[in-house]
């Protein structure tokens, strides 16, 4: 099983619409949680983090996570073509003091005008 | 622009080549990560500094590369002896204290002919 598992999409989206993007990760220990953004040939962009279950919001952006389910989501409303780009969802660790990022492969979103 | 800063942005260099390539963290962040993406995959931990210390290296890191920040500011990331395997971003991040966030830098696209 792979640490941090994502839909690797793509994600097609009409304009203004809801997009979910969802990850789910095996490290129970696990206490932070991160949402990235990467557009095609750049690198990634911090977008969210959450430490707590329930929800977080940052604008269009809500991002949730349900610890017992190993599960975190992010949200984007009223989506922008601008929108459109790799989502990464990256879990910190718990094992052994380590500080390291654990990435998904990313899910990729593109938004339709 | 205080942002994460890496030299050189993009390299081209023959199999069986030295890469060195250099990252500047945010100012006053006393931690530094790299990392490695290549396409389709998210970006894989390489190796973390605090201050001057490299206090975790991930076992992707083999012989042949070695990462070096001498006076906690900077770091550097070398490839010995390149290989077509080694073509990838390379992404560095820098984070402030204990705070989990990390931010990432416009990374080096390494291509190995």
């Amino acid at each position: 099983q792979k640490e941090v598992e994502q839909n690797s999409g793509p994600l097609s989206v009409p304009e203004g619409a809801i997009a979910s993007l969802n990850c789910t990760y095996s490290d129970r220990g696990s206490q932070s949680f991160f949402w990235y953004r990467q557009y095609s040939g750049k690198s990634p962009e911090l977008i969210m983090f959450i430490y707590s279950n329930g929800d977080k919001e940052d604008g269009r952006f809500t991002a949730q996570l349900n610890k017992a389910s190993q599960y975190v989501s992010l949200l984007i409303r009223d989506s922008q073509p601008s929108d459109s780009a790799t989502y990464l969802c990256a879990v910190k660790g718990s094992q052994g003091g380590s500080e390291k990022l654990v990435f998904g492969k990313g899910t990729k979103l593109t938004v339709n005008p | 622009d205080t942002g994460v800063s890496q030299d050189p942005r993009h390299k081209i260099t023959k199999r069986g080549q030295n890469v060195t390539f250099r990252c500047d963290p945010i100012s006053e962040h006393n931690r530094l990560y790299w990392y490695r993406q290549t396409l389709g995959q998210g970006p894989e931990f390489l190796t973390y500094f605090q201050n001057e210390a490299q206090l975790e290296k991930s076992r992707l890191l083999s012989d042949r590369f070695s990462a070096e920040r001498p006076k906690g500011s900077f770091s550097t990331l070398e490839i010995q002896r390149t290989e077509q395997g080694d073509s990838a971003m390379y992404l560095c991040a820098s984070s402030l204290g204990n705070r989990d966030t990390q931010y990432f830098g416009p990374g080096t696209r390494l291509t190995v002919l």
